[in-house]
């Protein structure tokens, strides 16, 4: 299978504060990446994706940026709030018909 | 809009009891997927539909597990003879036509004890 990883399994953040979760992928052939959120007991939720014809795109208080040269993918969450507590995960497909995911990286936003 | 809903949420199975999961995706949608979920993990690949079509079931374990989409819509993971280490959070996603994000639902809990 694929190899999707992360580069930090926990991260703690202060409340306001900005926060970046990394991503390794293996397959160069890749041409699109997603990020999830997840919160316990709910499946993974969408957050913002991004095609590898782009190098930065940007949602609300999120931004993604993917390097292909180094194949990596960030997550960055300005002003983090309580709320986004959760695991992230990235998840890269090559087909558009098959997704790899991560292990994941836990948020902890400290009030 | 009504998103991707799974039944049940929570499964407790004997060891040698077959079960089955039900997944009701996006009205529309047209692919489905499943994937099994380990605590602490990222989701793995089962299998994926497109329409009726079982297109790839090379991430199913076993031939324990096994998948439908009769119709195209609603689907159906059964696992057979459960074991111990079936024991995780069985996710159904469904996305529409093109490259777009699977569309996750919450999951269901599979306890064998």
């Amino acid at each position: 299978g694929e190899s999707v990883g992360l580069h930090l399994p926990t991260l703690s953040v202060q409340e306001g504060d900005n926060s970046i979760i990394n991503c390794a992928y293996s397959n160069s052939a890749s041409d699109y990446f997603i990020w999830y959120k997840q919160e316990s007991g709910k499946g993974p939720q969408f957050i913002i994706d991004i095609r590898s014809n782009m190098d930065k795109r940007q949602g609300q208080r999120v931004t993604v940026l993917l390097n292909k040269t180094v194949k990596h993918l960030s997550l960055q969450i300005a002003a983090t709030q309580p709320g986004d507590s959760a695991v992230y995960f990235c998840a890269e497909s090559p087909t558009g018909n098959q997704f790899y995911f991560g292990t994941g990286t836990s948020l902890t936003v400290i009030p | 809009g009504a998103g991707v809903s799974q039944s049940p949420r929570y499964k407790v199975a004997k060891r040698g009891q077959d079960v089955a999961l039900r997944c009701d995706p996006i009205s529309g949608h047209v692919s489905l997927f499943w994937y099994q979920q380990a605590l602490g993990q990222g989701p793995e690949f089962l299998t994926y539909f497109q329409n009726e079509a079982q297109l790839d079931k090379s991430g199913l374990p076993s031939d324990r597990f096994f998948a439908e989409r009769p119709e195209g819509s609603v689907s159906t993971l059964k696992i057979q003879r459960t074991q111990q280490e079936d024991s995780a959070v069985y996710l159904c996603a469904s996305t529409g036509t093109g490259v777009s994000p699977l569309h996750f639902g919450n999951g269901t809990r599979l306890t064998v004890t």
